[in-house]
């Protein structure tokens, strides 16, 4: 399978708990972002790779969320001391820096994250 | 900063109607984007927009990108069960190459 995968699909963890999700891109994808989606609204920006280089972050990632791509190929992002509002779908998509026409992110299934 | 107003946000149809719904920003962009989601997984692109009054279909889909560059359309023709999901415009925010802003999506359920 070529396309972008995301480990786990579902957690659930207490509150106060760290939690880290995994990200593998399309394997010839230099990019790699990172976007929470909450219920009923659309896939917000977090932060984004360019090889392992982090280039931007947006201000909804706290100090307790952070995001590592240490070769510029897998991605993980980690989430300290979860509280309730983090429940959300975590969304990880790759793409292809300089490919011409922006076509767009190739997205995985996203971990579905629940914080009790 | 950049916003993407999607409309409607919900559509309730029969089997077998078509379906149009826009997409509309206060602000000029040079690329639009059109995602599915299905329950439960990530958006996937259906069809991406380049160029001010272009029309591209992908099957029974059909996007436009509006003339003032500040819409998008995306139809649906005669549509089937499996087109239930949420639909999201995207487009690059402040025309950068390497970030895409979402609307918030119209979520499409069809009537028995």
């Amino acid at each position: 399978d070529t396309g972008v995968s995301q480990d786990p699909r579902h957690k659930i963890t207490k509150r106060g708990q760290n939690v880290t999700f995994r990200c593998d891109p399309i394997s010839e994808h230099n990019r790699l972002y990172w976007y929470r989606q909450t219920l009923g609204q659309g896939p917000e920006f977090l932060t984004y790779f360019q090889n392992e280089a982090q280039l931007e972050k947006s201000r909804l990632l706290s100090d307790r969320f952070s995001a590592e791509r240490p070769k510029g190929s897998f991605s993980t992002l980690e989430i300290q001391r979860t509280e309730q509002g983090d429940s959300a779908m975590y969304l990880c998509a790759s793409s292809l820096a300089g490919s011409g026409n922006l076509g767009g992110y190739t997205f995985g299934s996203g971990t579905r994250l629940t914080v009790v | 900063g950049q916003q993407l107003n999607q409309s409607p946000q919900s559509m309730f149809i029969q089997e077998g109607e078509d379906v149009s719904m826009n997409c509309t920003s206060s602000s000029i962009f040079n690329t639009w984007l059109w995602y599915k989601q299905d329950p439960g997984e990530g958006p996937v692109l259906l069809i991406a927009l380049y160029k001010a009054g272009e029309l591209t279909s992908n099957g029974r889909l059909t996007a436009q990108f509006g003339i003032t560059r500040k819409d998008s359309f995306l139809n649906i023709s005669a549509s089937i069960p499996s087109d239930v999901g949420i639909y999201f415009c995207a487009g690059p925010t402040m025309n950068r190459d390497d970030k895409i802003i979402f609307g918030k999506g119209t979520r499409l359920h069809i009537l028995p």
